[in-house]
């Protein structure tokens, strides 16, 4: 079972930042935090992953809660190629981070 | 290195038959997955290889299931005596793994119809 929940979808202006909730409650303190995003007839595409403190790259930055129990993913400006269903993954060891855990997403919608 | 590639794009099969796709990962990947996605869920995953050695088989897996990949190049998943609940989309993806941050590469898919 996906160790995650998430809101089943968020809609969004173009050009305009996205926050996406994920909750992770049960999660330990070795156990990363890792996004994935597909986009229409696609597979997933990795988008970023953490464990503590924020993180950023050139797609998107991630926000961890002190606790850890919850993060988000910030889309600093949104596109329409961004909509896409967005998986917030946890609970993998580091040896396995292959076998990620898919739980519903969140469908994010990209309004002109 | 065009990415993780999959063959074919779409399946159509009858019911009991066999079927069999391929994945080529990315070169110089050493761990190739499967995964498996129905509608409006998220991808489940079956089985991985590290190199040609297959290193865990999800219970999703029936025995009807088999994949392989020798020489640790490409690989394939076959599925035989097909059945409707077989229906759905079969993804590949690859990574180079050594200790932590492993990211996987996933290729379109292979999308089976069972009729």
């Amino acid at each position: 079972d996906a160790k995650t929940t998430q809101p089943n979808s968020m809609e969004s202006n173009e050009e305009e930042p996205v926050h996406l909730p994920c909750n992770h409650s049960t999660i330990s303190g070795t156990d990363y935090i890792h996004w994935y995003r597909q986009l229409p007839s696609q597979g997933p595409e990795y988008v970023i992953h953490g464990l503590t403190s924020n993180v950023n790259n050139r797609m998107a930055s991630l926000a961890i809660a002190e606790d850890r129990k919850s993060s988000t993913l910030i889309l600093h400006r949104a596109t329409l190629r961004d909509a896409a269903v967005y998986y917030c993954i946890s609970g993998m060891t580091t040896d396995s981070w292959g076998k990620l855990q898919f739980g519903a997403g969140t469908q994010v919608v990209v309004t002109p | 290195d065009t990415g993780v590639s999959q063959d074919p794009r779409h399946k159509i099969t009858k019911r009991g038959q066999n079927v069999t796709f391929r994945c080529d990962p990315i070169s110089e990947h050493n761990r190739l997955y499967w995964y498996r996605q129905t509608l409006g869920q998220g991808p489940e995953f079956l089985t991985y290889f590290q190199n040609e050695a297959q290193l865990e088989k999800s219970r999703l897996l029936s025995d009807r299931f088999s994949a392989e990949r020798p020489k640790g190049s490409f690989s394939t998943l076959e599925i035989q005596r097909t059945e409707q609940g077989d229906s759905a989309m079969y993804l590949c993806a690859s990574s180079y793994y050594q200790t932590t941050n492993e990211k996987l590469f996933f290729g379109s898919g292979t999308q089976l119809s069972v009729l």
